[in-house]
């Protein structure tokens, strides 16, 4: 099945740098890849989300990119602010089989002012 | 902004007694699906259901648990004998059209199951 890897467990920027999330995963028929944040307590939101049929997609400060043939793809969020401070989330959906998102292990963000 | 609610938001229950989890999906969505995060760890796929029947589970998802769309709003999970590592977060989600996993899902608050 599917597995999804996520690097780095924890990510510290000052406030107005960029930070990179980067993830894997093993099935390559996998084609939809959804980003979420989750604060303390909360529920996963989703932030971003990138079918594969793109490369590339931006939203504001937030892009995600693909590479289908490394199984590579990453969430940037430019000009971080603290308020962006959560756990990130990716995930993939396999193409096969049905409906289920499989999620990697989360990016615990923090923003110092 | 339509939501996805779940109730109740904390249950408490004693090892070896039944839990019934409530959600109530987006009105127009068709697929239905629950997660469980436990404390600080990753969320994982529980179950998905579509067209009053299970589409997919995971390896998770035993003998011990059911779901059940008992009215045209409403979504259950059910864990017949609560374990004490059943003690989690269970999120319900919910998608307008499915497609094969590539549809947008849309997370409800939560409910956190404290099995003592």
């Amino acid at each position: 099945g599917e597995n999804v890897e996520q690097h780095p467990s924890t990510l510290s920027v000052q406030e107005g740098d960029s930070a990179v999330i980067k993830c894997t995963y093993s099935d390559s028929a996998s084609n939809y890849f959804p980003w979420y944040k989750q604060e303390l307590g909360k529920r996963p939101q989703l932030i971003i989300d990138i079918r594969s049929n793109v490369g590339e997609k931006k939203d504001q400060r937030i892009a995600v990119t693909l590479n289908k043939t490394a199984k590579h793809f990453s969430l940037h969020i430019t000009e971080t602010q603290p308020e962006d401070s959560a756990v990130y989330f990716c995930a993939a959906s396999p193409g096969t089989g049905g409906f289920k998102t499989i999620f990697g292990a989360g990016t615990r963000l923090f923003v110092k002012a | 902004e339509p939501e996805v609610t779940q109730t109740p938001s904390h249950q408490v229950t004693q090892m070896g007694q039944e839990v019934i989890l409530r959600c109530v999906p987006i009105s127009n969505h068709l697929y239905f699906y629950w997660y469980r995060q436990i404390l600080g760890q990753k969320v994982e796929f529980l179950v998905s259901f579509y067209n009053n029947e299970i589409s997919e589970k995971s390896e998770i998802f035993d003998d011990q648990f059911s779901v059940e769309r008992p009215d045209g709003s409403n979504f259950t999970l059910k864990i017949r004998s609560t374990k004490l590592e059943d003690s989690a977060m269970y999120f319900c989600a919910s998608s307008e059209l499915g497609r094969r996993s590539t549809d947008t899902q849309y997370f409800g608050p939560g409910t956190r199951l404290t099995v003592l």
